[in-house]
């Protein structure tokens, strides 16, 4: 099982400034496989980025990834606040998927 | 708009069982395949189970394998999660999810519904 480790727990932010949020996993995988959701208080996760490079519909393109192996970033690239919220990155390399255990951006 | 609508959670006695629907709309149902992802309320996502859209492959975490079973009916566009043999550590919100293709293996969760709680406590 591929074990993904996100950091920081928490980043403390203001609107306009760049997130960069890690997700480390415990076996290389191309970032292909590798997909990134969000979730706000009380709703439930939704896709943001998959496939290295595309966004689900509506998701602006100040949201990008970046990475290979076994390190792997999401970043946002000016904070809207909107985007305030818990990120989520995911590996689904095969018919076992496992979850990063969350960065909270404040 | 894809829509999925999840039912069935509640209070259970440790050792009880439970079925969780989804009922899903505003796309081929058959076409896709779908699965349960659970959240402690407050904690993280863990995926669960995942069942291809031909009803030919399912897929189960570790932590359920031997409990949970995962079915669908495509003639009524519903999903279904059984849930036998309910420990303490069950308890959590189960949401619906439908994967971005057909087989599952390698797919993304691109839609997800709201979500059923289930709780497990004497």
């Amino acid at each position: 099982e591929i074990v993904l480790t996100q950091s920081p727990g928490t980043l403390y932010l203001s609107p306009g400034e760049r997130a960069t949020l890690s997700c480390r996993a415990s076996q290389s995988f191309t970032i292909t496989y590798l997909a990134w959701y969000q979730q706000k208080p009380g709703q439930a996760p939704r896709l943001l980025i998959y496939g290295a490079s595309r966004r689900a519909a509506g998701i602006p393109d100040r949201f990008s990834v970046s990475g290979s192996g076994t390190d792997f970033t999401l970043t946002i690239s000016r904070l809207e606040p909107e985007d305030f919220a818990v990120y989520y990155c995911k590996q689904y390399v095969g018919s076992s998927w496992t979850f990063g255990q969350g960065t909270r951006v404040e | 708009e894809v829509q999925l609508l999840e039912s069935g959670g509640g209070l259970v006695q440790p050792g009880g069982s439970l079925r969780l629907s989804c009922s899903a709309s505003q796309f081929s149902f058959s076409t896709y395949a779908m699965g349960w992802v659970r959240q402690v309320p407050g904690k993280g996502l863990e995926w669960v189970a995942a069942i291809g859209g031909s009803d030919t492959s399912t897929y189960y975490a570790d932590s359920v394998k031997g409990r949970f079973t995962i079915s669908r009916d495509n003639s009524k566009n519903t999903l279904y999660l059984q849930l036998d043999n309910l420990r303490a550590e069950d308890t959590a919100l189960y949401y619906c999810v439908k994967h971005s293709g057909r087989i599952a293996a390698r797919e993304v969760f691109d839609y997800w519904g709201q979500g059923t709680l289930v709780t497990v406590s004497s």
